[in-house]
């Protein structure tokens, strides 16, 4: 199985401010017959389901805002909220569909501070 | 707009099977997409079940796959999901999904609101 580890489990961050979530898999997740990465990132509020954020490392869901950001490769990714707004508050998870079982990162808290 | 919505039992006995529906409206689950299962136990993350294929091609968690099944009923528009032997790890929030793309290799951008399954005597 492929892990995926997130760091840090948990980050407040000042309104406005940067936020950067990382995601490191244990094998890589990059498809060389199609030179994707296999990586998605969710965002998820309390009593809600995931909300797809990021798909293929760095493309963004419609409707997402801009200031949601997904970069990497290989093994290692990161989140970037650029500008974070009160609403941003959630738990974020990456998770990797290179390979069955399709694994989650354990989840990282946003907060405000 | 394409909508899931999760059915079924909120409380099931230890080693009983558990068995979930999910609904699907909006649109034909037999035009294409992957449909999957994945669940979430109280305070936890988040652990891919299963995906299915309206052809009745099944991807499971090999860590369940002893014990999950995935059906599709094409003239519902629905697809369930069992889960036999059940014990208390099986306590969780159970997501119904729609695959991004049509590929069982794929990210989730549609969900259900989930429900909740207790498994407890």
């Amino acid at each position: 199985d492929i892990v995926m580890t997130q760091s840090p489990d948990s980050l407040a961050v000042s309104l406005g401010e940067r936020a950067t979530i990382n995601c490191k898999s244990s094998q890589s997740v990059l498809d060389s017959s199609d030179n994707k990465n296999y990586l998605t990132w969710y965002q998820q509020k309390p009593g809600q389901p995931p909300k797809l954020l990021i798909f293929w490392a760095s493309t963004r869901e419609s409707g997402v805002p801009d200031r949601f950001s997904g970069s990497g490769s290989g093994t290692d990714f990161t989140l970037t909220i650029s500008s974070l707004q009160a609403e941003d508050v959630a738990v974020y998870y990456c998770q990797q569909y290179y390979s069955i079982p399709y694994t989650f990162g354990q989840g990282t808290k946003l907060e405000i501070k | 707009q394409v909508q899931l919505q999760e059915s079924g039992p909120g409380l099931v006995k230890p080693s009983e099977t558990l068995s979930l529906t999910c609904a699907v409206s909006g649109y034909s689950i037999s035009s294409g997409y992957y449909w999957g299962w994945i669940r979430q136990p109280p305070g936890k993350g988040l652990e891919w079940i299963g995906t299915m294929y309206h052809s009745g091609s099944t991807y499971y968690n090999p860590s369940l796959e002893s014990r999950v099944t995935i059906l599709v009923d094409t003239s519902k528009n629905q697809f369930s999901l069992k889960v036999s032997s059940v014990t208390a790890a099986d306590t969780a929030v159970y997501y119904c999904a729609r695959t991004l793309v049509g590929s069982p290799r794929s990210a989730f951008d549609i969900w259900g609101q989930g429900t909740m399954v207790t498994v407890s005597s």
